[in-house]
């Protein structure tokens, strides 16, 4: 069974709009984190944003925020106030076993989700 | 800044060749891992290593093997290359069971002819 799903090969956003890439998970594991990473047609990988299933908040970085409902096993990825330089493939991944496993860091990623932001 | 290095950005081999993918980190992680990357695949783990002379398979370990005799050095060996394992491979590396993200290197597009 797929362990992330990313539902959206493609999105389409007009620059200054938001635009949320969907995320959804599958784990029996309690303790888990989720990551989202940027990949733009460079080829580099950059983390953007993390969130841990014991976190009670949603995270924030900048202009990114992660939508996490627990119950329904998702961790949508927002971002706000879309740029041009946002354009790129971006992943999201999971790694179980923090509390204390030894899941060793392994990620287990999605199959992405490219956006390209319009002018 | 931690840096992941691999040795080659492009890489052509024929059919049959032992290829071999290098990756080094300065940042004293103990976990390194080599994922490939296709499209509508997303990255899948093909081996990794949470210690010196340390490895473990991943989801898709077939045709390769691994070697990591020092710390900051995680190679991909591929024992005969074959036209399937044309790919990107992407090396990443993370601290020891602290939960903080892996870094990647720039990736080695591996070409077999």
């Amino acid at each position: 069974a797929q362990k992330i799903t990313q539902t959206q090969p493609g999105m389409f956003v007009q620059e200054k709009e938001a635009v949320t890439l969907d995320c959804t998970y599958d784990t029996s594991d309690p303790s888990y984190g989720l990551f989202w990473y940027k990949q733009p047609s460079s080829g580099e990988m950059i983390f953007l944003i993390y969130q841990g299933s014991y976190d009670q908040q949603n995270a924030t970085e900048g202009r990114y925020s992660l939508n996490f409902q627990k119950a329904r096993k998702s961790a949508n990825l927002v971002i706000s106030a879309s740029q041009l330089g946002d354009s790129a493939m971006y992943f999201c991944a999971m790694r179980e076993g923090i509390g204390g496993g030894t899941s060793y860091g392994k990620l287990t990623f999605g199959q992405g989700t490219i956006l390209t932001v319009h002018p | 800044d931690v840096k992941v290095t691999q040795s080659s950005r492009y890489l052509v081999k024929r059919t049959g060749e032992k290829v071999f993918l290098e990756c080094v980190q300065d940042m004293d992680h103990e976990n390194m891992f080599w994922y490939r990357q296709d499209p509508g695949l997303g990255l899948r783990l093909i081996y990794f290593s949470y210690d010196v002379k340390m490895k473990e398979k991943g989801d898709i370990p077939e045709g390769y093997s691994v070697s990591r005799e020092k710390k900051e050095r995680f190679s991909l060996i591929l024992e005969s290359a074959s036209t399937n394992q044309t790919s990107m491979y992407l090396c990443a590396s993370s601290l020891g069971r602290r939960v903080t993200e892996a870094f990647f290197g720039q990736g080695t597009r591996l070409t077999v002819v």
